[in-house]
């Protein structure tokens, strides 16, 4: 069964620089998550979309902004990146219309270092 | 969401059952009680939900008792690969799909040889 598709898979940054990382949903989904997850740390809520708009928001930093598209692919874009930025970024997806509302899927990630 | 709260770290053995308690006091009527997986470096992955007495699948079993202000996570007969972090997760069954899941501290189990 097809997965939740993240690239990069890796991603090496330095300080004040932007990143993009990419999220392509399981096929019929229509929600995207993304969630970040420091060393040691549990993951965190970022941002949500469900058909293309945003529908939900959490400790997301102001220089981080993200999108979906009309393929129901997402993209998390990162700019003036800090050390601290330095995570495991997860995309999630589910579907309301299918009614599996209840899971969540998640992708493998991308490993963001920041220098 | 309703707080919960976990042991953070449990050793076991290959072969034995496990049982991972969470505490959930302020659930709220409509909410549902859900567990996820999380092994080092990947995604959390689904495990198992339920609303009240029991639910099991092919990969473990979930007991809610009658107040369902806690609830017991059992993995039978565990083996090394199912050493991960695992997750308890309460809130409402739509909203524990269509919105953020919020992640507290989840139980770190390790199992030896």
């Amino acid at each position: 069964a097809a997965g939740v598709i993240q690239s990069p898979r890796h991603l090496i940054k330095e300080k004040r620089e932007t990143a993009t990382l990419k999220c392509y949903p399981i096929p019929r989904h229509d929600t995207v998550y993304w969630y970040q997850q420091g060393p040691g740390q549990d993951p965190q809520f970022l941002i949500s979309f469900y058909e293309k708009m945003q529908s939900d928001k959490g400790s997301i930093p102001d220089r981080f902004s993200a999108q979906q598209f009309s393929d129901y692919h997402s993209e998390l874009n990162m700019s003036s990146l800090e050390l601290g930025d330095s995570a495991l970024y997860f995309c999630a997806s589910s579907s309301v219309t299918e009614r599996e509302g209840y899971e969540q899927y998640f992708g493998p990630g991308t490993r963001l270092t920041v220098t | 969401l309703a707080k919960t709260t976990q042991p953070i770290s449990m050793d076991s053995y290959e072969g034995q059952e496990v049982n991972i308690t969470c505490s959930h006091n302020n659930i709220a009527t409509n909410d549902y009680i859900t567990w996820y997986q999380q092994f080092p470096s990947q995604g959390p992955r689904f495990i198992i939900q339920g609303y009240k007495t029991k639910v099991t699948n092919e990969v473990a079993s979930l007991f809610i008792p009658a107040d369902r202000k806690s609830s017991t996570l059992s993995l039978p007969r565990v083996s090394l690969s199912d050493t991960a972090v695992y997750y308890c997760l309460v809130g409402d069954k739509m909203n524990t799909g269509f919105q953020k899941l919020v992640f507290g501290t989840g139980t770190r189990l390790l199992v030896s040889p």
